[in-house]
Order: C-alpha cells, then structure tokens, then sequence
C-alpha cells in the first residue's frame, strides 16, 4: 500500500511571494489533514477534511491561508502572501474513516523557508 | 496555552538501558493518548496508543503508563537500541473531537552503541 505523497520537498521563496502544496493520501482513506511543524514544536492542525468536507478549519489563518480537496482525493494547501513565520513543515495525514481512535498516516512533509 | 507538553527536548541513553519519555497535558477532556515516532525527512508514525480507562498498554519493547489524576503519561522502550534514536511526539484527543490530535512539542532520544 503506497504512503501518502507529497510535493514538493522543498520549497523557498521571498515573503509575500504565494506557494501551494499539494498532497495525495493513501488510497481510499475519506479523511485528510494538514498540519503545520514550525522547528523546535510538534504538529499544529490546520484543516481538516471529510471526503471534500471541511470538518475542521479553526486553527487555519483564513486571511493567507487556503485549502481544498477536490473530488474528495488529493488536496492543494496555498498561501497568499507568504510570511516570514510561516517557515515550517507542512505535513499531509490521511485516516480511513476520520472517526476517534483511528491511526493517522502522515506524508514526508513540504520543507518551506520564506526569506 | 500548551494543552500538551513535553518538557524535555532531548534525552539520552546507552543501547540496552530503559528509555523513559514523559508527557503531560492540562485538558481533562482528553481520553486517548498515543506516542508519534519521527525520524529526520519523514512524517511521524504511529507507535502505541492507551485510553483513558486502561493505566498501561504494552507493544513489545514498548509500554506506555498513564497517570490520570497526575494528567501524566510516559513512554518506556526496553531495552532502548540505536534504532530507536528519533523524536518522539506525544499527542492527545477526546472523545468527541473526531480524530483531531494536540501534540506535545516532542523529545529527542538518541540512543548511544
């Protein structure tokens, strides 16, 4: 069973430049999420997908930041316009159903620097 | 407000010693913990999981231990091998969040041959 995938690995940009992410979870999982990693932290939610329902978006700064997920699969995460604090991981995780309990598979991770 | 902490960043140990990681939270409301493993350029992934009725649940060289009333929980890894050396997330839900998780900020364990 493949992982979930995400791309790029890396990504560095000038502030106030825009940057997408994009994320493909494992096959048939209905839920997706988007955490973010700034060093030295753990992972912080950003948005929460059932299928290509918003569950959960109350942590996400909705001014910069934007998400979607298309036909209930891959999914894009953006920001417009980048800002220096948001130099992080961005990780992509993917769970079968999205129900309590259940063990959620994570991707690499997009690297991102804004200088 | 940190809802849960690791409050050690690393942490280490000789190859075949017990490991011990610590994690604490301040939200009552939680009642299912699980430990995160994340080696450098990968996404973290799932070790051991307890609820909130159960005080120990063991995986072969792992056990977690959870402490209620102390809102504590730890992570034993015997006997501790190189392998293990990573960053360790706890993390933490209830019941009715979905499956929305509040990580700690992690402890390095390396693990020395």
């Amino acid at each position: 069973e493949a992982g979930v995938a995400q791309s790029p690995r890396y990504k560095i940009i000038e502030k106030r430049q825009s940057v997408a992410f994009w994320c493909n979870p494992i096959s048939g999982h209905a839920t997706l999420y988007w955490y973010q990693q700034i060093l030295g932290q753990g992972p912080k939610l950003l948005i929460q997908f059932q299928n290509n329902g918003v569950v959960d978006d109350s942590q996400l700064p909705k001014d910069r930041f934007s998400a979607e997920r298309l036909k209930g699969v891959d999914s894009t995460l953006k920001i417009q316009p980048a800002k220096l604090e948001d130099s992080a991981v961005y990780l992509c995780a993917s769970s079968r159903l999205g129900g309590g309990r259940e063990t959620q598979y994570f991707g690499p991770g997009t690297r991102l620097l804004v200088l | 407000d940190q809802q849960v902490k690791q409050n050690s960043p690393s942490l280490s140990v000789q190859e075949g010693r017990i490991s011990i990681l610590n994690c604490d939270y301040t939200n009552s409301m939680f009642d299912y913990f699980l430990w995160y493993k994340k080696y450098p350029a990968e996404g973290p992934t799932f070790l051991i999981s307890i609820s909130s009725i159960k005080d120990k649940n063991e995986d072969g060289r792992f056990t977690v231990f959870l402490n209620k009333s102390a809102k504590h929980l730890s992570l034993h890894i015997v006997p501790s091998q190189p392998g293990d050396s990573a960053v360790y997330f706890c993390a933490a839900t209830t019941n009715n969040a979905g499956n929305m998780l509040t990580f700690g900020g992690g402890t390095r364990l390396m693990v020395k041959p």
